[in-house]
């Protein structure tokens, strides 16, 4: 089994300043790690994700992610925000098994609510 | 244009009675999900189906139910023996094995409320 904790519930920052949203996992196999974003009232799409590889991964609007094993984090990162990023944020793994597999379902975290001040 | 459609976007229901949610795909994808979201719980699972005529039960199945007789379609059965049903539903999907991509598609969601 597998789990996500993220460790910020919110995070307000101003427009133009740097932010870090925080991801730890715990899991007894190997994990594909996600990130998702929401914003208000609509469904999630995928930022960004580690499969495999470069252990720091870039996805759309300027975030990207370290994976580091030691530490069983993938913090999400975006050096300078803009008001338009104002959403909730969610970390989620995918454990896999040898031979590629996986278990079919992704365990989400308790998602990070970004506000972004002009 | 290719997506999932949900439906409808809000509901209202009284307490006793059952409701149906429905989600449907355009994108020829094998497997899809229900998951249910509160404030600051994330997203849990309730069900979800690899392949037509088959389905599993998630993390907090119990007082819901589903079918998929149609690979476009997985409709979610909210029951009158779900304790607490008001939430934020959402629908996804991905193209199997989840593995190769890990990449579920969203619907945008439907809110249900209990009166």
């Amino acid at each position: 089994a597998q789990s996500v904790t993220q460790l910020d519930s919110q995070v307000p920052v101003f427009e133009e300043a740097p932010v870090e949203l925080r991801c730890n996992y715990s899991s007894s196999v190997s994990v594909y790690l996600f990130w998702y974003v929401q914003y208000p009232n609509q469904g999630l799409q995928l930022l960004l994700k580690y499969l495999s590889g470069s252990t720091l991964v870039k996805g759309i609007n300027g975030f990207e992610a370290e994976f580091n094993k030691s530490q069983t984090s993938f913090h999400l990162r975006k050096p300078s925000v803009h008001i338009s990023d104002t959403a909730e944020y969610f970390c989620a793994v995918l454990g896999r098994v040898a031979g590629g597999t996986s278990y079919g379902k992704l365990t989400f975290g308790q998602g990070t609510i970004l506000t972004v001040h002009p | 244009d290719g997506g999932i459609t949900q439906s409808p976007k809000y509901l209202f229901r009284k307490e006793g009675q059952n409701v149906t949610l429905s989600c449907e795909q355009n994108l020829n994808h094998d497997a899809m999900y229900w998951y249910r979201q509160d404030p600051g719980q994330g997203l849990r699972l309730i069900y979800y189906s690899q392949i037509v005529n088959d389905f599993q039960k998630g993390d907090i199945a119990e007082g819901y139910s589903v079918s998929r007789e149609k690979k476009e379609s997985f409709p979610l059965t909210v029951t009158s023996a779900q304790k607490n049903p008001t939430a934020f539903y959402l629908c996804a999907s991905g193209s199997g094995p989840i593995a190769l991509t890990g990449e579920l598609f969203f619907g945008e969601g439907s809110r249900l409320t209990v009166l």
